[in-house]
């Protein structure tokens, strides 16, 4: 079975743009989270979708935002861009397993990497 | 959100056993433990995931005391292979209430 796929791989963009990013979560998986990952702050939470739905959020400012398709495919954006936007953005794909116990293991794609000048 | 702890850095041979302890003294009665492992330039990956007690698959084990207030990762006969950041994360895993924020990770350099 085919992992998570991003794409682009790798980005670069200049200040105030905005950029798109694509994720392909593997095969059967509904839940699509966002996280963003700098040598400074680690791996941070940006979103979580399902059923083209967000439901839970980071804290991150408006310029970040998402959707997911009916087809479970999600896109990220982020307008405006600056330059501490510059980070590996990844993406995690999960089953949806029914709650009551148990629990929703997360599969991450190899993130696209995005340089801001 | 509970917030892990983990030393920075660790040392260790190849076919030493390699033992990662994670402090998260605010874990939540719904909150389940989970390590990942990381390559440069990609995503982490899945490793090992428990709630209480003692967790074992075919690469590693986690290892959980009864008041879930830290858990160690032991990792049996490193390769240098295993040369990677290993990443705690503590979380209600449960569908809809997920919001997980990664602790700063272990950076582990397996030596010949």
């Amino acid at each position: 079975k085919a992992g998570v796929t991003q794409t682009p791989r790798y980005l670069i963009k200049t200040r105030g743009q905005q950029v798109t990013l694509s994720c392909s979560p593997i095969s059967g998986h509904r839940s699509v989270s966002w996280y963003q990952q700098t040598p400074g702050q680690g791996l941070q939470f940006l979103f979580e979708y399902f059923s083209e739905t967000q439901r839970n959020k980071g804290n991150f400012p408006g310029r970040f935002s998402g959707r997911q398709f009916s087809n479970s495919r999600s896109e990220m954006n982020v307008s405006t861009l600056e330059l501490g936007d510059s980070a590996l953005y990844l993406c995690a794909s999960s089953l949806e397993v029914p709650s009551g116990g148990r629990t929703d293991t997360q599969y991450f794609g190899p993130g696209t990497r995005l340089t801001v000048l | 959100l509970a917030k892990t702890t983990q030393p920075i850095s660790m040392d260790s041979y190849e076919g030493q056993e390699v033992n990662i302890t994670c402090s998260h003294n605010n874990i939540a009665t719904n909150d389940y433990i989970t390590w990942y492992q990381q390559f440069p330039s990609q995503g982490p990956r899945f490793i090992i995931q428990g709630y209480k007690t003692k967790v074992t698959n075919e690469v590693a084990s986690l290892f959980i005391p009864a008041d879930r207030k830290s858990s160690t990762l032991s990792l049996p006969r490193v390769s240098l292979s295993d040369t990677a950041v290993y990443y705690c994360l503590v979380g209600d895993m449960d569908t809809g209430r997920r919001a997980l924020t990664f602790g700063s990770g272990t950076r582990l350099q397996v030596q010949p």
